[in-house]
């Protein structure tokens, strides 16, 4: 247990579907990520709030759409994704740089496949 | 723009060896750099995290080395065993600019018993 839940652990949606990934953590940090991890390449960083405030778009598509209420959640909403959008999510939270340790913790992912 | 490469993509050793997994990266100007393991199909456990004024942190059969000059970081498994088969992943914090993980392709680990 790394004190990051992801919900729901698989989703299978239609790419006229409109769906939701949630992730919540539990270690009083600030700062919270959204990574895609494809087969065979490298994880790609794909949002990153800090205070509660988007600080990074990593040039991602409008097809997903973040939103972070408060520190401890962050959502991925989805809508109208494309086959090659399947893949492994992942939610990580760590305190922002420069404050402290940084040690980054992940969740267990949600494998979301496009059909 | 900072990348980080990992070598071997795969490695399949005894049980009971001792081995050394190889991160690379290209911007010596790191704040931190981290190892994690991803078991397949789950996600990522934080292994070790080392501070870019640290040369090595240590844990249990693991212990993480960092040269910055060099631009290197190496994880060594003492005394392998089944249970450490999984991929491991190096990851690069920058001092400024990106604010998140840059991460390696990992390596492949399997431990035959």
């Amino acid at each position: 247990e790394t004190g990051v839940t992801q919900t729901p652990r698989h989703l299978v949606m239609g790419m006229t579907n409109k769906k939701s990934l949630k992730c919540e953590q539990h270690l009083g940090h600030n700062a919270m990520y959204w990574y895609k991890q494809s087969a065979k390449k490298p994880l790609e960083l794909m949002f990153v709030y800090s205070l509660e405030e988007r600080v990074e778009n990593n040039s991602v598509p409008s097809r997903f759409s973040p939103e972070c209420p408060n520190s401890s959640h962050l959502f991925l909403h989805l809508h109208t994704l494309q086959p090659e959008d399947s893949a492994l999510y992942l939610c990580a939270s760590s305190q922002k740089t420069g404050v402290g340790n940084t040690e980054a913790f992940f969740g267990q992912g949600t494998r979301l496949t496009v059909v | 723009k900072q990348e980080v490469t990992q070598i071997p993509a795969a490695l399949s050793v005894p049980e009971g060896e001792n081995l050394v997994l190889n991160c690379s990266f290209t911007d010596s100007a790191i704040y931190n750099l981290q190892w994690f393991r991803q078991d397949p199909g789950k996600g990522l456990t934080s292994l070790l995290l080392i501070q870019s004024s640290q040369r090595e942190q240590t844990s249990g059969r693991l212990n993480a080395s960092l040269d910055k000059s060099s631009g290197r970081s190496t994880l060594y498994i003492a005394a392998s065993q089944p249970g450490d088969s999984a991929t491991y992943l190096c990851a690069a914090l920058m001092d400024t600019g990106r604010r998140a993980l840059t991460f390696g392709s990992g390596t492949r680990l399997q431990v035959q018993p």
